[in-house]
């Protein structure tokens, strides 16, 4: 089954405490994104990759570090998390071209105190 | 810059009502539209989309025709179901960009 999965589902940390959140998918795309959901605002754009070792920031990328090590993940990095990073975060990957449909991850809901 | 409109919700319907959500675009090229709907704790899937001009994208019992001289892609169905109940979102990609542009949703209520 095609699918983009996300780890964990939920989480909630303090202040400055470093985490990761794992993106992963399986359907040989190339590329992958991370999107924040804050209510009243959608759905915005955190960093891109377009493929492997290729990454560019998004709309909102400050506080925020990914990577492309492998073609299937795409984890995003929160070095020292801050309340105001407190979001629905989702991970996407699609196929390349503009009208391809974006496949998107479950979410993680992050709460930073 | 590129931006999606959407009517604010939340938008209450009895089973079976008409259902119209309203969406505008702003883009400097040529976009592809997307409707893309969140049901309860999951993340987004792709309803329908339009890739040019004049396309009508359907999907479900959903449908929404690409209109380039009003800058509309706007959601219908013409009879809601309680299963319909969700958030929908619409969107724009331009050719050469990674990225969607998203209106702030709309959440859909529909009660028996």
């Amino acid at each position: 089954e095609a699918q983009v999965t996300q780890n964990p589902r939920y989480l909630i940390t303090v202040t400055g405490k470093k985490l990761t959140v794992t993106c992963s998918q399986n359907m040989n795309h190339e590329y992958m994104s991370w999107y924040r959901q804050d209510p009243g605002l959608g759905l915005r754009q955190i960093y891109y990759s377009m493929n492997v070792e290729v990454t560019d920031k998004g709309d909102v990328p400050e506080g925020y570090k990914v990577s492309r090590k492998e073609k299937r993940n795409f984890p995003l990095i929160l070095e020292s998390p801050s309340p105001n990073q407190t979001s629905l975060y989702f991970c996407a990957s699609h196929g390349g071209a503009a009208y391809n449909e974006q496949f998107f991850g479950p979410g993680t809901r992050l709460t930073v105190l | 810059g590129d931006s999606v409109t959407q009517m604010e919700g939340p938008v209450t319907l009895s089973e079976e009502a008409f259902l119209t959500i309203n969406c505008t675009y702003t883009a400097t090229g040529y976009p592809s539209l997307f409707w893309y709907v969140q049901y309860p704790g999951e993340g987004l899937q792709l309803l329908l989309k339009a890739t040019k001009a004049d396309d009508k994208g359907s999907n479900k019992g959903f449908e929404a025709t690409y209109r380039k001289e009003t800058t509309s892609f706007h959601l219908e169905k013409g009879s809601v179901q309680v299963s319909d109940s969700a958030v929908y979102f619409c969107a724009l990609a331009l050719t050469g960009f990674q990225k969607l542009v998203f209106g702030t949703g709309t959440r859909l209520l529909v009660s028996p």
